[in-house]
């Protein structure tokens, strides 16, 4: 089977760094996924890793560590417009795309 | 931008009735998935088409049925709702049928069963 975890709730403040950790235990291992979710809106793709190591986009970098089954979202200068849920997303074996509950991150001034 | 559309954005329906979610996308994409999102569980996956006419069970199936007729089009059925199907149903296609593809997701359907 497949199992995700991620914390419930985050709060930060605007304009700090915040980090978001996923942990997975999978059968098989193909890439993880982040996405992005804003209350009574449709998730939207940040990233995608399948190697060890951060990947940086703008604000935002994803790590992985595969021997670890471990990730973490890393947000910089936080803004108000990041108050979201943040959703991991594992393909395990089988191809299959498994989410975890989603981390609901609220930013404050 | 693709385009996922999701034809309501809430639904009030009365157990029993059957109950069509309609989802068209436009990009010409191969794979279209449902999922439903509830508070404490996540995103699971209802069912999921690689190709027209074809389709494959997800995670919880049971309840529901799909029909993709054309390409662009991707629809769930409940073929007699039940209060445990209140739910945010959520439609989404990916470019091919690798899983390392991203999901483009629809806004969603809040579907509440009385």
């Amino acid at each position: 089977g497949q199992n995700i975890d991620q914390p419930t709730e985050m709060t930060a403040t605007e304009g700090a760094i915040v980090q978001i950790n996923c942990t997975y235990q999978t059968s098989g291992f193909n890439g993880l996924f982040w996405y992005q979710q804003h209350a009574g809106e449709a998730p939207t793709f940040l990233s995608y890793n399948v190697l060890d190591g951060l990947e940086e986009k703008g604000r935002f970098s994803s790590f992985l560590s595969r021997s670890k089954g471990y990730s973490y979202l890393l947000l910089k200068e936080l803004q108000m417009k990041d108050s979201a849920s943040y959703l991991c997303a594992v393909t395990g074996g089988g191809n299959k795309l498994t989410f975890g509950t989603g981390t609901q991150l609220k930013v404050e001034l | 931008d693709v385009k996922v559309t999701q034809s309501s954005r809430y639904l009030v329906k009365r157990t029993g009735e059957k109950v069509f979610l309609e989802c068209v996308q436009d990009m010409d994409h191969e794979n279209m998935f449902w999922y439903r999102q509830d508070p404490g569980l996540g995103l699971r996956l209802i069912y999921f088409s690689y190709d027209v006419k074809m389709k494959e069970k997800g995670d919880i199936p049971e309840g529901y049925s799909v029909s993709r007729e054309k390409k662009e089009r991707f629809s769930l059925i409940l073929e007699s709702a039940s209060t445990n199907q209140t739910s945010m149903y959520l439609c989404a296609s990916t470019v091919g049928t690798t899983t390392n593809e991203k999901l483009f997701f629809g806004s969603g359907t809040q579907l509440s069963v009385l």
